[in-house]
């Protein structure tokens, strides 16, 4: 069955960086844009960015241009979203969603389970 | 802040009908895709495009559109539709992606 399967939770210090890795089985991983999103304990959904796995194009949220980078393995269908220069305020949890790609009427139909991440001194 | 507005709360009788809305200026040129989600669980796609399904998603939900508001409707409301509801879009310059705020539902 199509599903993304996230690596596990991470505790990192303020200042680090961390890599959220992201792994497609049950489709072409190519075929599908990897949107990365994220949310904070009871808040909602924020949009970070998006890759296209085939041509490895990418497109970031301002708030987050300059210190996300969204990167890709193709040889073992994985995607990986790295937030540098971390801050208390961005623990979350980090979820990447699979998209369409180039439809006008965008939409994301498969989710990971999520991956903690937890920004602590 | 977010380019697409939602209601923070919502309730409904149960077997009663919704309708969550969700308004913004991208909307006049993008449908609404609109997404459930449950403590503790990933967002789950419940309607994209003009008025579309995933497989597995009751038709008690529904989608439409006029203006710049998209509503998802959920016709009979059942005790397991209790949960928050996300729409998103392309934001207004069609290069990225906004979600609104979200929507709780709760059930009588």
């Amino acid at each position: 069955q199509v599903q993304l399967v996230q690596s596990g939770a991470e505790v990192k210090k303020p200042g680090a960086s961390v890599k959220v890795s992201c792994k497609a089985s049950g489709y072409t991983f190519t075929s599908y844009d990897i949107n990365w999103v994220r949310q904070a304990t009871g808040q909602g959904l924020e949009w970070m960015g998006w890759m296209n796995p085939d041509s490895g194009n990418t497109g970031y949220a301002q708030k987050f241009q300059g210190r996300a980078t969204m990167t890709r393995d193709t040889s073992i269908s994985t995607a990986y979203m790295e937030l540098s220069s971390l801050i208390s305020e961005d623990t979350a949890v980090y979820y990447c969603a699979r998209g369409p790609p180039g439809i006008t009427h965008y939409y994301m139909d498969v989710w990971g389970k999520g991956t903690t991440v937890t920004v602590s001194s | 802040s977010s380019e697409l507005t939602q209601d923070p709360a919502v309730s409904v009788a149960l077997g009663q009908t919704v309708r969550i809305t969700c308004q913004g200026d991208s909307l006049r040129s993008y449908y609404a895709t609109w997404y459930q989600q449950k403590p503790g669980q990933a967002p789950v796609l419940v309607i994209y495009g003009k008025n579309n399904r995933p497989s597995g998603i009751p038709d008690r939900f529904s989608g439409s559109s006029s203006g710049n508001t998209a509503s998802l409707t959920i016709t009979g409301a059942q005790a397991e539709d209790e949960a928050d509801y996300y729409c998103n879009s392309r934001d207004s310059s069609g290069n990225h992606v906004v979600f609104g705020g979200g929507t709780k539902l709760t059930v009588l």
